[in-house]
């Protein structure tokens, strides 16, 4: 079974500075796919950012990238430029290749981001 | 892109009572996901409900306690049974409907506690 795992519980950056969140994985398969989500106070979960397996090329969405290290197993976040509205509970996900196993993520513990003004 | 309304948003039950959550998508999709979050925890899967057959659920998730309704392609409902507050939780349904790596989308969860 494919594990997710993030080592920061909570995470804290000034307003307008950079901050990486980690997240690492465990998996048998070669082929799958990464994100992260967000969840602030409204529960909603919103995609930030993915990254395919296959793809070597780093994922970048406007202020937030990714560091993909197929080798090490690990997909961390970076958030440049923070601004107060990027605070939020963080969630790495992981989803198999799989069609038998339907689109089913396997979540990682989540990190608390606090930006401070 | 999805759409899903999930009600209700928040509830406060009495122990050994039941309560269904619904979920309601804008486009028909073949699976649907729920999945709990407990009190500053992570998600995690109970089921994955197909249209036309049972529901199928992960480890440590029984059908007697959280029954699974998939009547067609854009609505399930989940039932929490026999309450108890260790049942306080968000509960939340998503849904993927595109290729396998696009997004999954989510209802904004209901707010479950068990008094």
């Amino acid at each position: 079974a494919q594990t997710v795992t993030q080592s920061q519980p909570e995470m804290s950056v000034q307003e307008a500075e950079t901050v990486t969140l980690s997240c690492t994985y465990d998996t048998s398969e070669s082929d799958y796919y990464l994100f992260w989500y967000k969840q602030p106070p409204s529960r909603q979960m919103i995609l930030v950012i993915r990254q395919e397996a296959y793809k070597q090329q780093n994922a970048t969405e406007n202020r937030f990238s990714v560091n993909f290290q197929k080798a090490a197993k690990s997909f961390s976040l970076k958030i440049s430029d923070s601004q107060l509205g990027d605070a939020a509970m963080y969630f790495c996900a992981y989803r198999g290749s799989d069609g038998n196993a339907g689109n089913m993520l396997t979540f990682g513990g989540g990190t608390r981001l606090m930006v401070k003004p | 892109s999805a759409v899903i309304s999930q009600k209700p948003s928040r509830d406060i039950c009495q122990r050994g009572t039941s309560l269904t959550i619904q979920c309601q998508v804008d486009s028909q999709v073949t699976m649907m996901f729920w999945y709990r979050q407990q009190p500053g925890q992570s998600l995690t899967l109970i089921a994955t409900a197909n249209q036309g057959s049972e529901a199928t659920y992960e480890s440590g998730f029984v059908i007697d306690k959280f029954p699974i309704s998939r009547p067609n392609l854009t609505f399930s409902t989940l039932t929490v049974s026999n309450m108890s507050p260790e049942d306080s939780s968000i509960y939340l349904c998503s849904v993927a409907p595109g290729l396998i790596n696009t997004e999954a989308f989510f209802g904004q969860g209901t707010r479950l506690t068990v008094v």
